[in-house]
Order: structure tokens, then sequence, then C-alpha cells
């Protein structure tokens, strides 16, 4: 158990549609991390927050945004969305070892 | 541009083996390699990582060695165990305090009993 855990488990929905995903840090942890892992592009950074402001941006499409709330929980919007958007997303949050991150078991969404 | 490269996209191993997993990179600005390891359904697990300024790192069954000149790190399991039939993924990341990693697409090792 890494201690970051994430909401929904799964969830199906069609194009157009917006979702919310959401992801609770480990107790005390910071950051937030957001990756995304779908079958043609393995795994690619979305974007951080750190204690409720955005500190680096990676891969993340303008149809998606997140925030980071005063309890530390996050939440990634995902809007319009289109059959491409089917992956597996997930939260991480992190350690002092360089490098390392606990990762959620992830949320699977499917755009249908 | 894919920087961080694992061109085995899966490998079958027999228990007690060698697993060797390989990953190239083309980004000469990353400070440090890690490894994930990843089971069905649940996240990636951290497993082993290297400075860019060392050539090998050890831990337990787990050596990771890194070879600057050719951009090539490897990971080697020793003995493989049927335990370590996972998904791995090589990462590099870009500063000492960097957590925004740029992973492989991964290799599928299975240990065989």
């Amino acid at each position: 158990d890494s201690g970051v855990t994430q909401t929904p488990k799964h969830l199906i929905t069609a194009t157009g549609q917006r979702v919310t995903l959401r992801c609770s840090p480990r107790s005390g942890d910071l950051s937030v991390y957001w990756y995304q892992q779908s079958l043609d592009q393995g795994l690619q950074f979305l974007i951080q927050y750190y204690n409720g402001e955005e500190r680096a941006k990676g891969n993340i499409l303008e149809r998606f945004s997140a925030q980071q709330f005063p309890d530390l929980h996050s939440e990634l919007n995902l809007s319009s969305l289109e059959l491409g958007d089917s992956a597996l997303y997930f939260c991480a949050s992190s350690t002092r070892t360089p490098g390392e991150l606990f990762f959620g078991e992830g949320s699977r969404l499917t755009v249908l | 541009d894919q920087q961080v490269k694992q061109n085995s996209p899966s490998l079958s191993v027999q228990e007690g083996r060698i697993s060797i997993l390989n990953c190239d990179y083309t980004n000469s600005m990353f400070d440090y390699f890690l490894w994930y390891k990843k089971y069905p359904a649940e996240g990636p697990t951290f497993l082993i990582s290297i400075s860019s300024i060392k050539d090998k790192n050890e831990d337990g069954r787990f050596t990771v060695f890194l070879n600057k000149s050719a951009k090539h790190l490897s990971l080697h399991i020793v003995p493989s165990q049927p335990g370590d039939s996972a998904v791995y993924f090589c990462a590099g990341a870009r500063g000492a305090g960097s957590y925004q990693l740029t992973f492989g697409k991964g290799t599928k090792l299975s240990v065989i009993p």
C-alpha cells in the first residue's frame, strides 16, 4: 500500500464528456504528480502541484486541468473527452530519494 | 522524440537464472535513472536508482549498470524468482530534486518456474 488513494478506480464515459479524477497523497506529503499511461505512449508526466500551487507542467493537453486543494487532495479534470484519452491515470507522492515516487493504483478511464 | 527506450517489449527467463533488462536514452541531461516495477492492477513501485555519476548500484538481487558513453543502462536480477514477473519501466530524471520522470514503455518480464 503506497498510501496514495485514487478514485474512481474505473470510469467509462462517452466522447465529449467531462470527468474528474481524485487523488489523496500520502499523509504529510505536499506534492502531487499526475501521470498518464496510454497503450502507445507509456507513462507520461502531466503536471505537478506543491502545497496548492502548480510547480511543473509536462505533456498535459489544454482540455485537461488540475488543482490541489488546501487539504492537499488533488483533482484532475478531463473535458471534451476523445477516444484517445482512454488511459490509466496515476497520481503520485514524492519521497526524499531523488526520482522515487509512490504511485496510487490508478484510475482507468475508458472513453467510448 | 522518445528520450528513454526499452526495445524489448517482453522477456522470459527461467527461475534461478539472471534477468537482464535493457534501456537506452538520448537525453544527456538526465541526472538520475530509475527502475520501477508494475504488477497488474497496481501502480508502479520504485525498485532501484542510480546517479549519473556512478556506473553501478546494487540492492540485494537487483543491480543497475550505467554506461554513459553508450547512453545505456541495464537492470540485472539474480537469481530471478517467479514473483519478479511484472512490467519493468526504466526512467530518467533531470535535476537532483526532480520527480518529473521520463519513462520508457516498459518490458514485461516473465519468470518461468
